[in-house]
């Protein structure tokens, strides 16, 4: 099947840049997103990116794609305590389930240190 | 407010005795989904449903069924429950050539 693979852990001082990585195998991925879940907590939809786009921006967060070695990632600029969670990333494609079916990684913990 | 509802958010059970999580979307979603979350393997899909009375196997459904007799609600029944299916369980919600899904809050269940 498809696979999205993504590290486990991520540790980072606060006010540094993060940057979680994440790569799939789906060459047909038409939408790729990065979701965050904070402790005990469900998902939330933090962005995502057209597979046609090299890079989306919003705010503290950049997205970059690399189309040709199916690579994502996620940085954060800025890292607050805040950001302490573990972050998805997720792809879609046209032809599973009419684009309806989200393909998750493992999820990576990323722990901001004071 | 759009919201997906999922109930109840905690569930302790014993092995065999039968279960069901409810889920109910306000959008008016066609596609709706169960997702299953266990540490390390991210979320997998259980089931999912394109439409009323449509539903198809995710890529874990073994344990599980599900029904969409009205497009608002999509349980999700455990006939059997059993120690492996201890996770965490998201539903979600997505219209028609939306980019978007709508998760729940998540049900963890535990089974003894």
């Amino acid at each position: 099947g498809e696979d999205v693979e993504q590290s486990l852990f991520l540790s980072v001082r606060e006010g540094d840049s993060s940057v979680i990585n994440c790569t799939y195998t789906d060459s047909s991925s038409t939408y790729l997103y990065w979701y965050k879940q904070e402790p005990g907590a469900g998902l939330q939809l933090l962005t995502y990116i057209f597979s046609n786009m090299d890079m989306k921006q919003d705010q503290r967060l950049t997205v970059l794609l690399n189309k040709k070695d199916k690579h994502l990632s996620l940085r954060i600029a800025d890292t607050q305590t805040g950001d302490s969670a573990i972050y998805f990333c997720a792809e879609s494609s046209s032809i599973k389930a009419a684009g309806n079916k989200l393909t998750f990684g493992g999820g990576t913990r990323v722990l901001v240190k004071p | 407010e759009a919201q997906v509802t999922q109930n109840p958010r905690y569930l302790i059970t014993v092995t065999g005795k039968k279960l069901t999580v409810t889920c109910s979307q306000n959008m008016n979603h066609e596609y709706m989904s169960w997702y299953r979350q266990d540490p390390g393997l991210g979320l997998r899909q259980i089931y999912y449903s394109m439409n009323v009375e449509v539903t198809d196997k995710g890529d874990v459904p073994e344990g599980y069924k599900v029904s969409r007799k009205e497009k608002r609600n999509f349980p999700l029944i455990l006939e059997s429950p059993s120690p492996n299916q201890t996770s965490l369980y998201f539903c979600a919600s997505k219209g028609q050539g939306a980019n978007i899904q709508y998760f729940g809050a998540g049900t963890r269940l535990s089974v003894l």
